[in-house]
């Protein structure tokens, strides 16, 4: 079965730094993605991961340790326009992606 | 960019009535889904379709049809709707293939909500 863990909710100032971590345990696997989702709307695409290591897109960056079935999401220089839910989500063999619950982000001034 | 077009944002249906949830896709995609998302329960996928006249149920098909006559569209029917039934519907595509690429993302519609009553 696929199990994916992320936390419910976290809260962070503007300008700083927020890392969202995802642990997730599946069979088999083939790759990590990160979507943001405003309230309301649909997910979009952020990032990819499929190898270990460090993705960086501009503000914000994706880890993976796949020998740890771990994740994070780094959003640094925080905007208030960054509130929002994170969803973790883990592509197995068989293409199937299966979502996390979503850690709802809140920006504080 | 690819688009993906949920024909109805929003619709009231009453218990027991036919409902039809449409979903276009402009980039050519072979692979399409149907998932709901409801609070404190993440997206949930409903059925998905690898190709036309295909599909395959997902977590939670109970209640739930679809239909994939041509490859751009796929629909969701709840043949007697109810009111557990009352969610945010998101329709997603992505090309075909499971070999890890990018390109492989599944890309959103802006979502149905669905009030039944």
């Amino acid at each position: 079965g696929q199990n994916i863990d992320q936390p419910t909710e976290m809260t962070a100032t503007e300008g700083a730094i927020v890392q969202i971590n995802c642990t997730y345990q599946t069979s088999g696997f083939n790759g990590l993605f990160w979507y943001q989702q405003h309230a309301g709307e649909a997910p979009t695409f952020l990032s990819y991961n499929v190898l270990d290591g460090l993705e960086e897109k501009g503000r914000f960056s994706s880890f993976l340790s796949r020998s740890k079935g771990y994740s994070y999401l780094l959003l640094k220089e925080l905007q208030m326009k960054d509130s929002a839910s994170y969803l973790c989500a883990v592509r197995d063999q068989a293409n199937n992606l299966f979502f996390g619950t979503g850690t709802r982000l809140t920006v504080i001034p | 960019d690819v688009k993906v077009t949920q024909s109805s944002r929003y619709l009231v249906k009453r218990t027991g009535e036919k409902v039809f949830l449409e979903c276009v896709q402009d980039m050519d995609h072979e692979n399409m889904f149907w998932y709901r998302q409801d609070p404190g329960l993440g997206l949930r996928l409903i059925y998905f379709s690898y190709d036309v006249k295909m599909k395959e149920k997902g977590d939670i098909p109970e209640g739930y049809s679809v239909s994939r006559e041509k490859k751009e569209r796929f629909s969701l029917i709840l043949e007697s709707a109810s009111t557990n039934q009352t969610s945010m519907y998101l329709c997603a595509s992505s090309l075909a293939g499971g070999s890890g690429l990018a390109g492989n993302t599944i890309y959103f519609g802006e979502g149905s909500w669905l009030t039944v009553v």
